[in-house]
């Protein structure tokens, strides 16, 4: 079952371009959700967070949008760049675990 | 200085071997975690290690053995290794149990079962 779903799966976003990114979930006891970019080769690395007590959260070009009564968040990269190319997971936690998302694999093309 | 390293990086062997991943973690963290990462990219937590005492167990085959001899490395066994384990293993660490705290990545381990 996956309590985490990631939407879409590859994206492609012209340089310059709004890059976003969706997920849901299902258990309502979440309690903490980050986004983690991944480049190849390499471990992921959380990149913003948020709790479910704020709608949005804003750094850089990077904002996460939660909407709580949806039990949806979403990662928007603004003026996207060539090297914001990677694997973006999002993921939920409750406790002491992670629940990651199926990845998207976001291209930047110039 | 690389803050959690794996060895090997690479690990090609045959089925039914028994093999070691090593992790090491230069943060001061007391809690670190083993996650696969199939061919698919998905990733799920394996283990989890809190000042050297397992904090979570996923479902995954007593095959796997984690051993934290110290707070500062978290190694993972596997005895009879099988196809299906061929993936990317990835060690983390954290500050704290909570998984509110951020979670430090090493590059992964690539495991291939022939």
């Amino acid at each position: 079952q996956q309590q985490v779903k990631q939407s879409p799966q590859s994206l492609i976003v012209q340089k310059g371009g709004i890059s976003i990114i969706n997920c849901a979930y299902e258990n309502t006891a979440f309690d903490y959700f980050p986004w983690y970019q991944q480049f190849p080769g390499k471990g992921p690395a959380l990149l913003i967070a948020i709790r479910p007590d704020v709608s949005e959260k804003k750094e850089g070009r990077f904002t996460i949008s939660f909407n709580k009564s949806a039990k949806q968040f979403s990662l928007h990269i603004m003026d996207s760049q060539p090297g914001d190319s990677a694997t973006y997971f999002c993921a939920a936690s409750k406790n002491e675990k992670l629940t990651f998302g199926t990845g998207t694999r976001l291209t930047i093309i110039p | 200085d690389t803050a959690v390293s794996q060895t090997p990086k690479y690990l090609v062997t045959q089925m039914g071997n028994d093999k070691s991943i090593k992790c090491e973690q230069n943060l001061g963290h007391d809690t670190m975690y083993w996650y696969k990462q199939d061919s698919k990219k998905f990733l799920k937590i394996m283990f989890s290690y809190n000042n050297k005492e397992l904090i979570i167990n996923e479902t995954v085959p007593n095959r796997f053995s984690p051993k934290s001899p110290d707070k500062a490395h978290l190694n993972l066994h596997i005895n009879s290794l099988e196809l299906g384990d061929s993936a990317v293993y990835f060690c983390a660490s954290s500050q704290e149990p909570l998984s509110s705290q951020p979670q430090h990545f090493g590059d992964g381990t690539r495991l291939s079962i022939l």
